[in-house]
């Protein structure tokens, strides 16, 4: 079943702008991570929020959380061509089976130099 | 080097023909878990392992298999593969249940005619 459900699908932007995606699930959670993948290769670990944070930053990326809304947000500032690649989002699946983590579709982000 | 390692890369095989992709992690991880990705459908998780002789569905279980005989090695064993197996698989590890942050490999195209 999918849980996290990215949006937009995909977003194209200049190089220096921010890239703002969304990440919404459906049940209560742990904790929410976000990944990227670069064509076709393994995902890369970004970041992790849990269930009691509302914002991490790691470098040009921020992550916020809102538990109310079931929602998350990656937002990259000054976005490198470097930057291009898909990014996930993945939740635990609390209160079901441990270690079962559902990744959602995906936003696909292209940045043209 | 730390890292998650799959084999082969690249598989083309026939309907039927069994086949085992292994993976392997040199991190002393506890958890490993296989994932399959197909266009428009993101990752979902296959099996999972939370250590060694301890192995769970994921979502999409059904045609495969696992063992977990020792701590570094999580094979994907394929019985009788069909058409709809086809896809881009990827083992991935994680140090601890709790921490949940997984280290990805680079993934296993699979192609079965």
């Amino acid at each position: 079943s999918q849980q996290g459900e990215e949006d937009p699908q995909a977003l194209s932007i200049q190089e220096g702008e921010n890239a703002t995606m969304n990440c919404s699930y459906k049940t209560s959670i742990n904790n929410l991570q976000w990944y990227r993948q670069n064509s076709g290769r393994g995902l890369v670990h970004l970041i992790l929020i849990r269930s009691n944070e509302r914002e991490k930053h790691s470098g040009r990326l921020r992550v916020t959380l809102d538990t109310s809304k079931k929602s998350s947000s990656l937002l990259i500032t000054a976005s490198r061509a470097a930057d291009t690649a898909s990014y996930f989002c993945a939740t635990d699946n609390y209160g079901g089976s441990q270690g079962n983590l559902i990744f959602g579709k995906g936003t696909k982000l292209s940045v043209k130099p | 080097e730390a890292q998650v390692t799959q084999n082969p890369r690249y598989l083309i095989t026939v309907t039927g023909k069994k086949l085992t992709v292994t993976c392997s992690q040199n991190m002393n991880h506890e958890y490993m878990s296989w994932y399959r990705q197909d266009p428009g459908l993101g990752l979902r998780q296959i099996y999972y392992s939370m250590n060694v002789e301890v192995t769970d569905k994921g979502d999409v279980p059904e045609g495969y298999k696992v063992s977990r005989k020792e701590k570094r090695n999580f094979p994907l064993i394929l019985e009788s593969p069909s058409p709809n197996q086809t896809s881009l698989y990827f083992c991935a590890s994680s140090p601890r249940l709790d921490s949940y942050e997984q280290y990805f490999g680079p993934g296993t195209r699979l192609t079965v005619t």
